[in-house]
């Protein structure tokens, strides 16, 4: 049974770096047959994808032009977790964060994501 | 960026009733789409795949059609436990995009 399990500071200030953690069990950052989706969703701006990282013998790392200049997406294969860091945080960047996982059906595509974490609320505030 | 454009908003049926949401892309993703679930505070659940491949562990209810811009999920005999908001979300290209999503209430 896949469990993700999201962590990290629900309140930073303006100019901060936001940093999130997803856990992984029942499967492997490294897995090649899965890649490993962040996505938040507010009420201002719906549901927006920011970025994926998968391993495939090297790791591959695909972001939202929205938030290119800011975000990291980090696997850590020796904690079996994927990490994400925004930096330079407004109070626009509040939302739930959640890590997601594409399972690798055709290889060469974009996958369909088959399983959601529980997602961690992040408040950007003065 | 490919939008997707999801409707009713919202709807309201009565238990085992029929519902349709359609979902409608601003340009061709093939099959390309699934649709989830979301119940408040709660991680969103996978329902369909590939716009009519029903996930593992979803309910059988629960049933996809379309292809190119134009998609449905389509609710039968609706349980109180449907309630929820449902989203679609493109997976042709990246950036991936969703739905605004449409509410079900049970009445």
């Amino acid at each position: 049974q896949l469990q993700l399990q999201q962590s990290g500071p629900g309140l930073l200030k303006p100019s901060q770096t936001l940093s999130l953690t997803c856990a992984i069990s029942g499967d492997s950052v490294s897995s090649d047959n899965s890649a490993w989706n962040w996505i938040r969703q507010s009420p201002s701006r719906g549901l927006e994808w920011l970025g994926r990282t998968f391993y495939r013998s090297k790791w591959y790392y695909t972001y939202a032009v929205s938030v290119q200049s800011r975000i990291t997406i980090i696997p850590d294969t020796s904690k079996n977790q994927v990490s994400l860091q925004l930096s330079s945080v407004t109070p626009e960047d509040s939302a739930v964060y959640f890590c997601a996982r594409e399972v690798t059906l055709l290889r060469g595509v974009i996958n369909p994501i088959d399983y959601w974490g529980q997602g961690a609320q992040v408040t950007v505030s003065s | 960026d490919i939008q997707m454009t999801q409707s009713p908003s919202s709807l309201s049926a009565s238990v085992g009733d029929t519902v349709t949401i359609t979902c409608r892309a601003s340009q061709g993703i093939s099959n390309s789409l699934v649709w989830f679930q979301q119940k408040p505070g709660k991680a969103p659940k996978s329902l369909i795949y590939a716009a009519s491949s029903l996930q593992s562990g979803a309910p059988a209810h629960f049933s996809g059609s379309g292809s190119g811009t134009d998609f449905t999920l389509t609710i039968s005999s609706l349980q109180p436990e449907d309630s929820a908001t449902y989203y679609c979300q493109q997976y042709n290209s990246h950036p991936l995009t969703f739905g605004g999503g449409t509410k079900v209430e049970i009445k």
